[in-house]
């Protein structure tokens, strides 16, 4: 069974820095493209950025390009995503999404239960 | 990036049919698949279709997907109370910034 978990979520001052991870287990995770997606309270889904399976190809949102950074870790079966520079319309729950096939194809077949991050002074 | 565009409400009787439409462009849904998820009250996305009209193993045929040029569309029949839900598109886009994007979301009432 696939199984994502997430973590590193919490309140942060803006301008601030998080590093959220994601934990994956159940399925050959070197194999697949993941992604992160947010959700802003009471908000619809926004895409946040994607990196393959090898971690040699990545993309961002403009709403988080130059601050945000996506990598992975094989060995760990561990997906990151660092964020600096946050800002208040940074808040939102945070998941974390597996590709149903590679390299990219934005078919999310798994989601985490997601990692909620607030921005706020 | 772009925008995907739903309807913010459709809603029916039970065992009536729905559809939600998904309007993009040429960059977005008129150069890649779409595909389609549900999202009950506090929890995490669901994929129902993947590549325009596929079903993963598990999602009823009471689900069905259709693509036409920059548009596509996700139909419920049969509607049933657990299908109270918000649904979501996806699709690439390949315009000026690359990446990934969602529709702006359909909440699904069942009267």
């Amino acid at each position: 069974e696939v199984q994502l978990l997430e973590s590193g979520g919490g309140l942060v001052q803006p301008g601030g820095s998080l590093r959220l991870s994601c934990v994956a287990s159940g399925f050959t995770f070197s194999t697949y493209a993941m992604s992160w997606v947010r959700q802003a309270p009471g908000k619809g889904l926004e895409w946040v950025s994607v990196i393959t399976g090898s971690g040699g190809t990545t993309y961002y949102a403009d709403s988080v390009k130059g601050r945000f950074t996506i990598t992975r870790d094989n060995s760990k079966n561990t997906l990151y995503l660092q964020m600096n520079s946050l800002r208040g319309d940074d808040t939102a729950v945070y998941y974390c999404a597996k590709d149903r096939l590679p390299p990219i194809r934005y078919n999310f077949d798994s989601w985490g239960q997601g990692t909620l991050v607030t921005v706020s002074s | 990036q772009s925008v995907l565009t739903q309807p913010p409400s459709v809603s029916a009787a039970p065992g009536q049919k729905v559809t939600i439409s998904c309007s993009g462009s040429g960059s977005n849904i008129g150069s890649h698949y779409v595909s389609w998820y549900q999202q009950l009250p506090g929890t995490a996305p669901k994929l129902l279709i993947y590549e325009d009209n596929k079903r993963p193993s598990g999602i009823p045929d009471r689900f069905s997907g259709s693509k036409s040029g920059s548009s596509a569309t996700l139909g419920i029949t049969g509607l049933q109370t657990g299908d109270e839900a918000d649904y979501y598109c996806g699709t690439w886009d390949n315009s000026l910034s690359a990446g990934g994007m969602f529709g702006t979301g359909t909440k699904v009432t069942v009267l």
